[in-house]
């Protein structure tokens, strides 16, 4: 079975500032999609940034970045100049390829400061 | 396009009812799935249809089912609640391939169970 540990239950961080989430997973599996998700205060969860395994090069969206160590089983988010809408509940998640259910971490709880 | 809508998004039920939720997909989706987010347990997958077939489960007793119409829409039903069905309930679409496609969330269905 897969699993998705978040370390990191709450942090802060001042606006502009950059900030790492950490995550880290198990899996035996070798085709997989890593994703990270945001859940503002209204409970909406939003795709923020996903990475496929099979592919060596980190994804980034905009700000956001991340740090894939497939054999370490690490997926590291960083979020560069941070704003205040920054602030959420942000969630690792996995998902085997030809699957469609999601596995999420506990999540981390981010809040940017003004 | 339209997003991913729930209904009701509020509810409150007694011990021993039961509760029907509905979702719709975006359009063109053909996947829905539904997750059930407590804060002790966190995000969990319920189950997941595709082309009004379940093709996913999780770990959630028999009180919980499901279905998908022919138009894609999707309801979930919980029969003898409990206090600790009380959570939010998200669903989300996807195209369905299994190929890591973005699963979109709904705002969710908040339940309440006294």
């Amino acid at each position: 079975a897969q699993t998705v540990t978040q370390s990191q239950p709450e942090m802060s961080v001042q606006e502009a500032e950059t900030v790492t989430l950490s995550c880290t997973y198990d899996t035996s599996e070798n085709n997989y999609y890593l994703f990270w998700y945001k859940q503002p205060p209204s409970r909406q969860m939003i795709l923020v940034i996903r990475q496929e395994a099979y592919k060596q090069q980190n994804a980034t969206e905009n700000r956001f970045s991340v740090n894939f160590q497939k054999a370490a089983k690490s997926f590291s988010l960083k979020i560069s100049d941070s704003q205040l809408g920054d602030t959420a509940m942000y969630f690792c998640a996995f998902m085997k390829r030809g699957d469609d259910k999601i596995i999420f971490g506990k999540g981390t709880r981010l809040h940017i400061l003004p | 396009k339209a997003g991913v809508t729930q209904t009701p998004r509020y509810l409150i039920k007694t011990r021993g009812q039961q509760v029907t939720l509905s979702c719709s997909p975006i359009s063109g989706h053909r996947s829905v799935s539904w997750y059930q987010q407590t804060p002790g347990q966190g995000l969990q997958f319920l189950f997941e249809y595709f082309s009004e077939t379940q093709r996913n489960k999780g770990n959630f007793p028999g009180r919980f089912s499901g279905r998908q119409f022919s138009n894609s829409r999707s309801e979930m039903n919980v029969s003898t609640l409990e206090l600790g069905d009380s959570a939010l309930y998200l669903c989300a679409s996807s195209g369905g391939t299994g190929e890591g496609e973005t699963q979109y969330f709904g705002p969710g269905t908040r339940l309440l169970v006294l």
